[in-house]
């Protein structure tokens, strides 16, 4: 799988929108970009991915780059509950079965 | 809403002693992962099944660590003997056939090796 870098740290205000960038140059094109947060003491969790359209759910918006080289992840109003490490993960989706590669992930702190 | 559940949540023990975790994936969840965290870095991956059968434990310290999942469903992680460097969080998660093989994940058991 394709190595992601993603910043240590961002700060994000209250109910503001906070957008967390990645890096995936080296992105294959049957690779998908997946992200996933843990909050502190739980198991990851899934939010959202993408191939190369931009996507959104009701967790977050994902928008990719045209030539896939990088993304980026919006939470549109973020909240304290949003605190979290968040990881970039680029994984070769309908292989049911692959495991996921995680690397060290961004933390965001959303502060009042 | 289905989730993968995990025992115990915590679990302090002594090195040299034996541990066991134990996962129970999402019904029909034929994909099974475990993982472990240290603190501060993301998960790896220890070892990961498809039914009964392992399909990569290339990570897993099998001098000390062994999983199985005897019958495709549930799965134990054991550490005999542990050390101080084992302790981490444990974490399990399932994946289906279908779809798009995102992971489920459960909440972890973290081990403390004293």
């Amino acid at each position: 799988d394709a190595k992601t870098t993603q910043p240590t740290s961002m700060d994000c205000a209250e109910g503001r929108a906070a957008n967390l960038p990645c890096n995936h140059s080296t992105i294959s094109g049957n690779e998908y970009v997946y992200w996933y947060r843990q909050i502190h003491s739980q198991g990851p969790q899934y939010i959202i991915h993408g191939l190369k359209n931009n996507e959104t759910n009701e967790m977050a918006s994902l928008i990719i780059t045209e030539d896939r080289k990088s993304s980026t992840l919006i939470l549109p109003h973020a909240t304290l509950r949003d605190t979290a490490v968040y990881y970039c993960i680029v994984r070769v989706a309908g292989q049911a079965g692959t495991a996921l590669i995680f690397g060290k992930g961004t933390t965001l702190s959303v502060s009042s | 809403e289905a989730e993968v559940a995990q025992s115990p949540r915590y679990k302090i023990t002594e090195k040299s002693q034996a541990v066991a975790f134990w996962c129970d994936p999402i019904s029909g969840h034929a994909t099974l992962y475990w993982y472990r965290q240290i603190l501060g870095q993301g998960p790896e991956l220890l070892v990961q099944f498809q039914d009964e059968s392992v399909v990569d434990d290339s990570q897993l310290p099998k001098d000390r660590f062994s999983a199985e999942r005897l019958k495709g469903v549930d799965s134990t992680l054991k550490i005999q003997p542990a050390e101080l460097g084992d302790s981490a969080m444990y974490l399990c998660a399932s994946s289906s056939q279908a779809g798009t093989g995102e992971l489920f994940f459960g909440e972890g058991s973290r081990l403390t090796v004293l």
